[in-house]
Order: structure tokens, then sequence, then C-alpha cells
């Protein structure tokens, strides 16, 4: 596709439930990245993939945090034991250099 | 330990005059300096960019000025428009392509 497609867009979680959040890069983007950004901050580094590879997971902030891409397209972040505290907004981005990203319109996770 | 800072949450100018956002940093191992946009309900859009190398970086109505001595960077919207009305972010990066955000200014542009 022409962006980067996250999905979902929203998803409310119960405290304790796992989740899985969806990237779509856009084709041939050899770098993919997953952010955390909380209400009134910026966005949070947590994993950087190059190809299948991951090769920066530093900012996740726990071992409840686990990205994968397989097959070094798709990406998806799965967040097991939801708490409160990881309600934010989660942006992929995706780029073939280091210069300017394309953000996706990020998932908004709420966990109640 | 906040490596990239905006000290200004908001800023509101009129239409047609110049808008100045600034970010300053700490690591000075960052080696490109970046600029975003961002809507409610969308991720950041880049904006302009500028390498360490370089002072000033310019793009239509869009210019980066980078003080590296001063470790302070800026952005330069003139004239502005209602249209830039967003939240603009500072982003800082090395050559390992991790990008570090400064928490965003609210920009307002009155008709």
């Amino acid at each position: 596709g022409a962006g980067v497609s996250q999905s979902p867009r929203y998803k409310v979680a119960k405290r304790g439930q796992d989740v899985a959040l969806r990237c779509d890069p856009i084709s041939g983007h050899v770098s993919l990245f997953w952010y955390q950004q909380a209400l009134g901050q910026g966005p949070e580094f947590l994993t950087y993939f190059q190809n299948e590879a991951q090769l920066d997971k530093s900012g996740l902030p726990s071992d409840r945090f686990f990205a994968e891409r397989p097959e070094g397209s798709v990406s998806t972040l799965k967040i097991q034991r939801t708490q409160q505290e990881d309600s934010a907004v989660y942006l992929c981005a995706s780029s073939l250099d280091i210069y300017g990203y394309t953000f996706g319109s990020g998932t908004r996770l709420t966990v109640v | 330990d906040q490596q990239v800072k905006q000290n200004s949450p908001s800023l509101s100018v009129q239409e047609g005059r110049i808008s100045i956002l600034n970010c300053d940093y700490t690591n000075s191992m960052f080696d490109y300096f970046l600029w975003y946009k961002k809507y409610p309900a969308e991720g950041p859009t880049f904006l302009i960019s500028i390498s360490s190398i370089k002072d000033k970086n310019e793009d239509g109505r869009f210019t980066v000025f980078l003080n590296k001595s001063a470790k302070h960077l800026s952005l330069h919207i003139v004239p502005s428009q209602p249209g830039d009305s967003a939240v603009y972010f500072c982003a800082a990066g090395t050559s390992g392509s991790r990008l570090t955000f400064g928490e965003g200014t609210q920009l307002t542009v009155n008709p």
C-alpha cells in the first residue's frame, strides 16, 4: 500500500488480557520501528527491525512486551498480561534509510 | 533523562507571521535531527531534517536551524497558515537510526 497501515486503530483490553497489534509497512521498506506514545508525551522508542532481524529491543519496557517480523514485512507487537500503564498510542514506522520515517496512524490501547 | 526537550508546550501566532519552535538536546552523539508534524488521531508526518554537518536547511516555508555549540535547533515557519496548526515534534538520532523525540509543541495559527 501507499502508507504504513496499523490495526486495530483502537483496542480496549481488560487488565491481564493479552493483545496483539499489527503493522503493515510500506512495501520494500527494510527498516521497521515501534514507538509508544503516552498522553502528552513524545513517541518513545520500543524496538527496531531490519528485515526480519530485531536489531534493537532496548526500549521494550518489560518482558511482557514482544515484537516479531518473521518474514521481514508485517510486524506484530504483543503485550502479555496488560497493565493500566500500558495504555498509550503504539506507533509503527518504516523507512528506507535513516531520514524521514513514515509513521502509521497508530493503535490507541486503553487498558481498563 | 530527557535527551531532547521542547520547553514550550504551546505557541500561538497570527496568520502570516513567523512561527518559531525551539528544541534543545543534550546528547552530543546525535548527528541528525528531524521535525515531525502531528494532527489529532494521525501518526507523525515527516516535515524537514538536518544533518549535523549543516547549520541550515530550507524547504519552502519551513527552515530548520542547527546550533551545535548550543545543542539547539529551531523550526521557522513563514508565513504561518491556519493549516499549520498541529503538534510539532523535534527528534534526534545517530547513525543507528533510533530516534529520540521531544515532548511536542502545540502550534495554533489564528486567522
